[in-house]
């Protein structure tokens, strides 16, 4: 079983639509980041967090230290947002790695 | 100022053949990782310098990867010889020391062919 899982896998969303990605994991953390990878680019650190809630624009990132769980949400989603999102956890000393979410917006 | 920065942004190579990768990261960043990314996979670690020391090679294949940070700023990662199971996107990545957050460069897509 991998120390970060993330759901769904895929997902397609039109646009304007609300869209949620779920990160769990099952190791110790002292943070944990959500980053952004468009096709063929590098990879963007959208948020970090340890505890609570912050907002971006119209990104938001929730987690839940006890449940060990964290959540992604674009509002009013948009085709640009296409690309596949990675949550990740600081373990000790290294981040580890969800397998990512991809995310389709369509027009 | 400037981003991490890597290169090349593509690489094709026929198997057996050598190839080297090269990772500039942020001014001050003391801490450099090279990461290997599979399709549909996300990053894994191969490599992590703390200035010019490699303090985490555990994942790196030592029998055909090599790393090097000389001076404790750019650093090179080098297959030889290239197999095509290499096929990846290798990204670089450095933080400032004591930091979680680290910031990543393009990457650079590698085919074994």
């Amino acid at each position: 079983k991998n120390e970060v899982e993330q759901s769904p896998q895929n997902l397609t969303a039109q646009e304007g639509e609300f869209i949620t990605i779920n990160c769990s994991y099952s190791v110790g953390i002292s943070a944990l980041h959500w980053l952004q990878q468009h096709p063929g680019g590098g990879i963007v650190s959208l948020f970090m967090l340890s505890s609570g809630k912050k907002k971006h624009g119209r990104l938001i990132a929730t987690i839940n230290i006890q449940e060990k769980h964290s959540s992604l949400h674009i509002t009013a989603s948009h085709p640009r947002d296409s690309a596949v999102y990675i949550c990740a956890v600081d373990g000790t000393d290294k981040l580890i790695f969800g397998t990512g979410t991809r995310l389709q917006v369509f027009p | 100022e400037a981003g991490v920065v890597q290169s090349p942004r593509y690489k094709i190579i026929e198997k057996k053949q050598p190839v080297a990768f090269w990772c500039n990261p942020i001014s001050g960043h003391n801490t450099l990782y090279w990461y290997r990314q599979n399709l549909g996979q996300g990053p894994e670690l191969l490599i992590r310098y703390e200035n010019e020391e490699a303090v985490d090679d555990s994942q790196l294949p030592k029998d055909r990867f090599s790393a090097e940070r000389l001076k404790g700023v750019d650093s090179t990662l080098k297959i030889q010889p290239a197999e095509l199971g290499d096929s990846a996107v290798y990204l670089c990545a450095s933080s400032a020391s004591g930091a979680t957050e680290a910031f990543f460069g393009q990457g650079t897509r590698l085919t074994v062919v």
